[in-house]
C-alpha cells in the first residue's frame, strides 16, 4: 500500500527555518517524480514544485522558485520541502504528493498533510 | 498561460447530473486532472488524463475535453459527493503544474 507519512504540524516564529519531511513507503521511491502542494486557510490548491528522487532534478513554480527549497534522500526514502526565513504568509497546509509513473503531473498519492504556523 | 478558471461553486440535487467546467488556453493539448476535496480530508485523484478513471473511483464521474474547456461530469449525484473539485493541468512545456481555483459542489 502506497503511503506518503508527514508531520501533522509545525509552528515557528517569523525569520526561522523549517525543514518538513515527507516518507514514503509502498512503492519504489527513486522511480517516482514526488512534489508539494500548498493550501492557505480557506483557499485552493497551489502547486510549488516537484523533485525526481533517483537523480534530485528539481523543478519550481514560478511562484514559489528562490522561494523554497525541495530535496529528497533515497537513502530513507524522504522529501522535504525548506524555508530558510519563514514569513507570517507561509501559513498554510502542506501536502506532499506522488507524481504518476511516467506521468509527472498526475498526482495519484497524496499525504495527510503539514499544517505549518508562523506567528510571533 | 498558467491559468484554469473553474465556476466558483455548482449545486444539483441528488439523482441530478453535475457539470464542472475548466477553461485553459493549454487544452487539448495539456492533460487536464480532476481532484475532489472533502472538509479536512486530502484531495483524491479522481479522473487523469481529460477522461481516465482511477481504480476505486464510482463510474459516475467521468470527464471530457472540447476545445479549451474540460469537463468533469458526475452522474447520479449522491449526497456523499458534495466537495471542492480541482482541475489541475501543465505549461506547454511540461515543466510545472497548476490548479483552478476550485468549484464547491453543493448537493441540495
Amino acid at each position: 500500500e502506497v503511503q506518503l507519512v508527514q508531520p501533522g504540524a509545525e509552528v515557528r516564529k517569523p525569520g526561522e527555518s523549517l525543514k518538513i519531511s515527507c516518507k514514503a513507503s509502498g512503492y519504489t521511491f527513486i522511480n517516482y517524480w514526488i512534489g508539494w502542494v500548498r493550501q492557505m486557510p480557506g483557499k485552493g490548491l497551489e502547486w510549488m514544485g516537484i523533485i525526481y528522487p533517483a537523480d534530485s532534478d528539481a523543478t519550481y513554480s514560478p511562484s514559489f522558485q528562490g522561494q523554497v527549497t525541495i530535496s529528497a534522500d533515497k537513502s530513507i526514502s524522504t522529501a522535504y520541502l525548506q524555508w530558510s526565513s519563514l514569513k507570517a504568509a507561509d501559513t498554510a497546509l502542506y501536502y506532499c504528493v506522488r507524481g504518476g509513473f511516467g506521468e509527472l503531473f498526475r498526482f495519484d498519492y497524496w499525504g495527510q498533510g503539514t499544517l505549518v504556523s508562523v506567528s510571533s | 498561460s498558467s491559468e484554469l478558471t473553474q465556476p466558483p461553486s455548482v449545486s444539483v440535487s441528488p439523482g441530478q447530473t453535475a457539470r464542472i467546467t475548466c477553461s485553459g488556453d493549454g487544452f487539448p493539448d495539456q492533460y487536464a486532472y480532476w481532484y475532489q476535496q472533502k472538509p479536512g480530508q486530502a484531495p483524491v485523484l479522481v479522473i487523469y488524463k481529460h477522461s481516465e478513471r482511477p481504480s476505486g473511483i464510482p463510474e459516475r464521474f467521468s470527464g471530457s475535453s472540447s476545445g479549451t474547456t474540460v469537463t468533469l461530469t458526475i452522474s447520479g449525484v449522491q449526497a456523499e459527493d458534495e466537495a471542492d473539485y480541482y482541475c489541475q493541468s501543465s505549461d506547454h512545456g511540461g515543466t510545472y503544474a497548476f490548479f483552478g481555483g476550485g468549484t464547491k459542489l453543493t448537493v441540495l
